[in-house]
């Protein structure tokens, strides 16, 4: 298993403005991703972090909006920018620590943002 | 693009009574996972099912992966209080990947 810390927990932002979030592992791992969970949702998947180069998107995410860095194989940082209240939503960062298809999901406690 | 079902998005139960929560893939998989969310905090994994027709048990949970490798349920028996939460399950499409399509999860609400 691994063991996640998100930074900050909770935010309150005006609109207009950019959030980053800090997600830290306590060993190196293969896989990051970051996902986006609307109150009451499931799991939206905006990305796969990769080290070392530009991050993975899905259908309706760009990097403009969710610039993603992955410096190194326990840290990486999502930027929500230029907010609006649609933003408002739990971003979680998850790893799947090993290397093979179909590994098990270890998600971080999130990010609480509410833009207003 | 594959799409994983859950169903029913909430269920009520009075603590003590069964609750079966269902997923249904539109394509095979290559396995299965379980996740349980708590009001308030973030997924946790429960268990994963990989061969077809598995069956397996933690407690009073009880988690199945259909014959065709596309359906799975989880039941919880004689449900207590602290079973609240939102049950996600999670698929990998067969072939390979590293990416879940994760179920829009079914919230049981037990009362006292």
């Amino acid at each position: 298993s691994a063991v996640i810390s998100q930074k900050p927990s909770r935010d309150i932002c005006q609109r207009g403005t950019s959030l980053t979030i800090q997600c830290q592992v306590d060993s190196q791992v293969t896989m990051m991703f970051w996902y986006r969970q609307q109150p009451g949702q499931s799991l939206t998947l905006i990305a796969t972090a990769n080290q070392g180069s530009e991050a993975t998107y899905e259908s309706g995410f760009v990097i403009d909006k969710f610039p993603i860095s992955r410096p190194n194989l326990t840290f990486s940082t999502l930027t929500v920018s230029n907010m609006s209240p649609e933003d408002s939503s739990i971003y979680l960062c998850s790893v799947t620590p090993e290397q093979g298809f179909g590994d098990t999901q270890y998600f971080g406690p999130g990010t609480r943002l509410t833009v207003l | 693009g594959q799409q994983v079902m859950q169903i029913p998005q909430y269920q009520h139960v009075q603590e003590g009574e069964d609750f079966t929560t269902y997923c249904n893939s539109s394509t095979t998989l290559s396995n299965i996972q379980w996740y349980k969310q708590r009001p308030g905090g973030h997924p946790v994994f429960l268990i994963q099912l990989v061969k077809s027709g598995e069956v397996k048990k933690q407690k009073r949970l009880t988690f199945q992966f259909g014959e065709a490798k596309k359906n799975s349920s989880l039941h919880i028996t004689a449900t207590q209080t602290t079973d609240v939460g939102t049950y996600f399950c999670a698929g990998h499409a067969s072939g390979g990947s590293y990416i879940p399509t994760f179920g829009r999860g079914t919230s049981l609400i037990v009362h006292p």
